[in-house]
Formats: structure tokens, C-alpha cells, sequence
């Protein structure tokens, strides 16, 4: 079974740009979670997608939004860039009631100039 | 406070220690405990995950959770240069819950 996939892997962008992250999780995981991971945070939790609805939701400004759609595919995006932007985002599939099971992807490296 | 708190490291140690790697939560709500393993330049791997108190075993990996301390542990015994990675301890209330993860300890085993 294929793992997540996260596309770009890699991106830079300027401060004030906007910016469209994308995930697939694996085949039958209609959970999608996005997380922002730094060094001197950790793991922070964005959101969470089931159904193509927004279930959970994390402490992040209205500047990051997300959707999903009826493939269970999702999208994350992050508007008017800030240096503090700069981080690791990553997206987790899971099965819907079993989100202790995670499945991470490699995450897409984003820096922001 | 964060709601995890996970030391971490580095922690060095020789090939074929055994190793212990730790967490203290504050939520007593939590019952499910999770190990993830990351290794550098890619996404966390869900190692093992225990519900409730006790012992869980997997090969070289156990983990262990004490409730009563509010405190979580995983052991990899004969460690490999190859579990070096950074281990992070998470938890969740179960269901449709998010994981709550601590930061993350940084393990390397040198040979």
C-alpha cells in the first residue's frame, strides 16, 4: 500500500507571498492532518479534514486554511508569508476514528526569505 | 507547561545499550500513548502505541506507561546505529482526538 505522498518536497518563497501545499494519504484513510513542525516548537497541530469538512483545529492565524476533496486528497495554504513561516509541514493520514494511528508523510520543507 | 514534556538530548550511547527514552504529560484525560521514530529530512513513523497502563512489546521496543506518574517510556534494547533518530512520545484521549506530541528526543547510538 502506498505511504502518503506530499508534493512539493522542497519550496521557497519570499515574505507576503502566498503559498498551496498538497497531500494524498493512503488509500482508505479519509482523515487528513496538517501539522507545522520547528525546532523550537516541535510538532504543532494545523488542522484536520475528514469528509471534506474541517473537524479540528489548531492555534494558527486565519493566514493558513486547508481543504479536502471528495478523493480525500488535501490541500494546505498559507497567505502573506512571515519568516516565522519557515518549517517543516506535514500531513497525516489516519482512518477516521483512529487518529492515535497516524501516517506521516516526508513533509514539504518550506522557507520563507 | 506544554500539556508533553520530553527531554531533548542528545543522548549518546554505544552500540548495544539498552535505551531509555522518556515523557511526562499533565492531562490525565490521555489513555492512548504513541512512540514515533524520525529520522532526518523525513516524517515521523508511528513506532507502537499502547492504550491505557502497562507494557507493549515489539522486538527490540517496549514501551511502558505508568498513569499513576503520568509518565511514559520507551526501551530499545541492543541499540543500532541505525535507531539513531530523534523519538517522539505523543497522546491522545482516543477517538477522533488529535495527538498531543512532545518535542522529541534526539538519539544516537555510535558504533
Amino acid at each position: 500500500k502506498a505511504g502518503v505522498t506530499q508534493t512539493p518536497r522542497y519550496l521557497i518563497k519570499t515574505r507576503g507571498q502566498q503559498v498551496t501545499l498538497s497531500c494524498s494519504p493512503i488509500s482508505g484513510h479519509r482523515s487528513v492532518s496538517w501539522y507545522q513542525q520547528t525546532p523550537g516548537q516541535g510538532l504543532q497541530f494545523l488542522f484536520e479534514y475528514f469528509s471534506e469538512t474541517q473537524r479540528n483545529k489548531g492555534n494558527f492565524p486565519g493566514r493558513f486554511s486547508g481543504r479536502q476533496f471528495s478523493n480525500s486528497r488535501s490541500e494546505m495554504n498559507v497567505s502573506t508569508l512571515e519568516l516565522g513561516d519557515s518549517a517543516l509541514y506535514l500531513c497525516a493520514s489516519s482512518l477516521p476514528d483512529r487518529t492515535n494511528e497516524q501516517f506521516f508523510g516526508p513533509g514539504t520543507r518550506l522557507t520563507v526569505l | 507547561q506544554k500539556e508533553v514534556e520530553q527531554d531533548p538530548g542528545p543522548l549518546s550511547v554505544p552500540e548495544g545499550a539498552i535505551v531509555s527514552l522518556n515523557c511526562t504529560y499533565s492531562n490525565s484525560a490521555f489513555q492512548y500513548f504513541m512512540w514515533y521514530r524520525q529520522y532526518s529530512r523525513k516524517g515521523p513513523e508511528l513506532l507502537m502505541y499502547t492504550y491505557s497502563s502497562g507494557n507493549k512489546e515489539d522486538g527490540r521496543f517496549t514501551a511502558q506507561v505508568d498513569k499513576s506518574s503520568k509518565y511514559i517510556s520507551l526501551f530499545i534494547r541492543d541499540s543500532q546505529p541505525s535507531d539513531s533518530a530523534t523519538y517522539l512520545c505523543a497522546t491522545t484521549s482516543g477517538g477522533s482526538y488529535i495527538p498531543t506530541f512532545g518535542r522529541g528526543t534526539s538519539l544516537i547510538v555510535h558504533p
